[in-house]
């Protein structure tokens, strides 16, 4: 079956640590997204990616950072600088080009530092 | 630039209710309009979409109209059940501008009791 993975499902982190989060594709997608979600709120981009080796900033990158050395991976790593790291990340993907881009998502990795 | 608004939320309706969720938007371009519904602890999935202007997407009884002139796409149901309570999203992606990229509302939670 064609999907998107993300592990774990839930991951906790000492404060000062970096932390990756895995997301892989197969659905032969060029564009993947990493999303943050705090309890009751939407959804806030981080970074996005539309081709490979190639990714630009979302609307908080700020203590986060990426890469996309194939296309069926984008990890995401959360790094000691990001303030508030404790949230509900969310992968993505979708095609490009012309068509609808309906956005397909991974089940999420609840990361809690403390 | 892009923009979404959904009607503000919680939602709270007894079973067998008929739902409207609001949802307009803000679009340079021909936007896809989606909904998108998000279960307790997981991902988000594709619930209906519309491509073009007047087109009506439909699934699980859910139904949306894509209305150019009043640039709405209100979500409806009607008649819901305890298992519809989840948090829904509408969504755009303009196929030119944002090659692939969605704009979401900050969603609605819906509650369905008994």
């Amino acid at each position: 079956d064609g999907g998107i993975t993300q592990s774990p499902k839930y991951l906790f982190r000492k404060e000062g640590q970096n932390v990756t989060l895995s997301c892989e594709q197969n659905l032969n997608h060029d564009a993947m997204y990493w999303y943050r979600q705090d309890p009751g709120q939407g959804l806030r981009l981080i970074y996005y990616s539309q081709i490979v080796n190639d990714f630009q900033k979302g609307d908080i990158a700020e203590g986060y950072s990426v890469s996309r050395e194939k296309k069926e991976s984008f990890p995401l790593t959360v790094t000691s600088a990001q303030k508030n790291p404790t949230a509900f990340y969310l992968c993505a993907s979708s095609s490009t080009g012309t068509g609808d881009h309906e956005q397909y998502f991974g089940p999420g990795t609840r990361l809690t530092v403390t | 630039g892009n923009s979404v608004t959904q009607m503000e939320g919680p939602v709270t309706l007894s079973e067998e209710a008929f739902l409207t969720i609001n949802c307009t938007y803000t679009a340079t371009g021909y936007p896809s309009l989606f909904w998108y519904v998000q279960y307790p602890g997981e991902g988000l999935q594709l619930l209906l979409k519309a491509t073009k202007a007047d087109d009506k997407g439909s699934n699980k009884g859910f139904e949306a109209t894509y209305r150019k002139e009043t640039t709405s796409f209100h979500l409806e149901k009607g008649s819901v059940q305890v298992s519809d309570s989840a948090v829904y999203f509408c969504a755009l992606s303009d196929v030119w501008a944002n090659a692939g990229k969605s704009t979401f509302g900050d969603g609605t939670t819906l509650t369905v009791k008994p």
